[in-house]
Parts: C-alpha cells; structure tokens; sequence
C-alpha cells in the first residue's frame, strides 16, 4: 500500500542551525510533492511544493529537495529561529484526489 | 493566500447528539472541498471529499451515515457528526484546493469536537 513516512517524529536544533527533516515515500509515483507547517491547534499552512522533474526548489530560508529515484524529499530551513518551531507535513496527491500527508516532524528551535 | 473558515473552532457535545461543523471558503469558490480528521501526534486522515452539487466520496472505513456531508454552494460545505460518541472526539480540519487545478490546499483552522 502507498505509504508515506517522516521517519523523526520530534527535531530539536539551536538557534542559527540548519533544520533537515525527511519524507520518505513507497508504492507511489507522484507527480509533485508538497510540504506545509503545522502549529498546534490548528490547520495546515502550504509552505512549498516541488515537481517531478525539480531537483530544488528554494523560498527564503527554505529548500526542499525531490529525489525520485530514492523516493525522497528533503525540507531544510536555514538560520533556524524559534519561531520556526511547528510540525512539518510531507503531502503527496493521489490521483484525481485529496492529499495523503505523513505523520509530520515536530521541529523545536531553542535560543 | 486563499482563505478558508470553519465554525465553531470548538465544540463539546453529549454523547449520543449531532454536531453541524461549516466550512467556508472566503475568497474563492470550491467545487470541491476536503475533510479530514486528526488525532493527537497523528497525521491527517482524509475522510471524504465533498463536492458541489453531488454526493460526496468517502474514503474507506469512513461510515457515511455517521459523517453526512452536504455541499450545498459553492463556498459552503458541512459535515454533520451524528450520534456522536466519546471516540469521535478528534480535530477536524477542511480544506479546498488552489483554483486551476489540485495543487496547493488551503485549510480551516479546525475544529476541535469533544464528546463527553
């Protein structure tokens, strides 16, 4: 079955340092992949998406990269700051369909 | 970006009575319209897809007689928890795409439904 994994639940980092989180994929062969941010309580909030035959894609202080080979997308944020601290959600569309998001990685930047 | 409303933001309810949650979208018209479910630590779980017009589309092990969807224009669409129970106590958030296709979603703030 199409699975999608976020393989660290929690990510705790510094102030000024590079955040990575993961999103694996199987059993899915999605034409873009989606990231959004989370904070509690409430609805997710589109960040960035990146096509299939995009490498990197880049906003600000963030970079997402899409390996389709691996099955793999990478969310960097760089110069972390606390207010950078949310969940992220992977999402992938199914065909014709809603999205199928991961379980999300919750981020924590300290000062 | 887009924006879409939920009302009410929270609800607490018996056990055994309905619960009407609206989803709006603001600024934008939305065929159709996204409804999923979020347990604590947990991922979103789409339940359905709500269209305009026509009956909505539940995703498996979702019972349509307990989740009734209406569609009813093109910037409102509501979910109806009937006979509630405790396990049905959840997040509930919904979403509509970005015009020109099924990219980007723009979510409701949710709505946090507490059944005692």
């Amino acid at each position: 079955s199409q699975k999608i994994e976020q393989n660290s639940e929690a990510l705790n980092i510094q102030e000024g340092k590079t955040a990575t989180l993961t999103c694996n994929y199987t059993n899915y062969s999605p034409a873009y992949l989606q990231w959004y941010r989370q904070d509690p309580g409430r609805g997710p909030v589109f960040l960035l998406l990146i096509r299939e035959n995009e490498k990197e894609k880049r906003k600000e202080r963030l970079k997402v990269t899409f390996d389709t080979t691996l099955k793999q997308s990478l969310f960097h944020i760089t110069a972390s700051q606390p207010a950078d601290s949310a969940t992220y959600l992977c999402a992938l569309r199914r065909a014709g369909t809603a999205l199928i998001f991961g379980k999300g990685t919750t981020l924590s930047v300290s000062s | 970006g887009a924006v879409v409303s939920q009302h009410p933001s929270r609800v607490i309810c018996k056990s055994g009575t309905s619960v009407k949650i609206e989803c709006r979208s603001l600024d934008f018209q939305a065929t159709t319209m996204f409804w999923y479910r979020q347990f604590p630590k947990q991922s979103l779980m789409l339940m359905a897809t709500s269209n305009e017009g026509s009956k909505a589309t539940y995703e498996q092990g979702v019972e349509k007689d307990k989740f009734l969807i209406n569609h009813a224009s093109l910037t409102l669409s509501t979910l109806t928890v009937t006979s509630a129970h405790p396990e049905d106590s959840s997040f509930y958030i919904c979403s509509a795409p970005s015009s020109g296709g099924y990219n980007e979603q723009f979510f409701g703030p949710g709505t946090r439904l507490t059944v005692l």
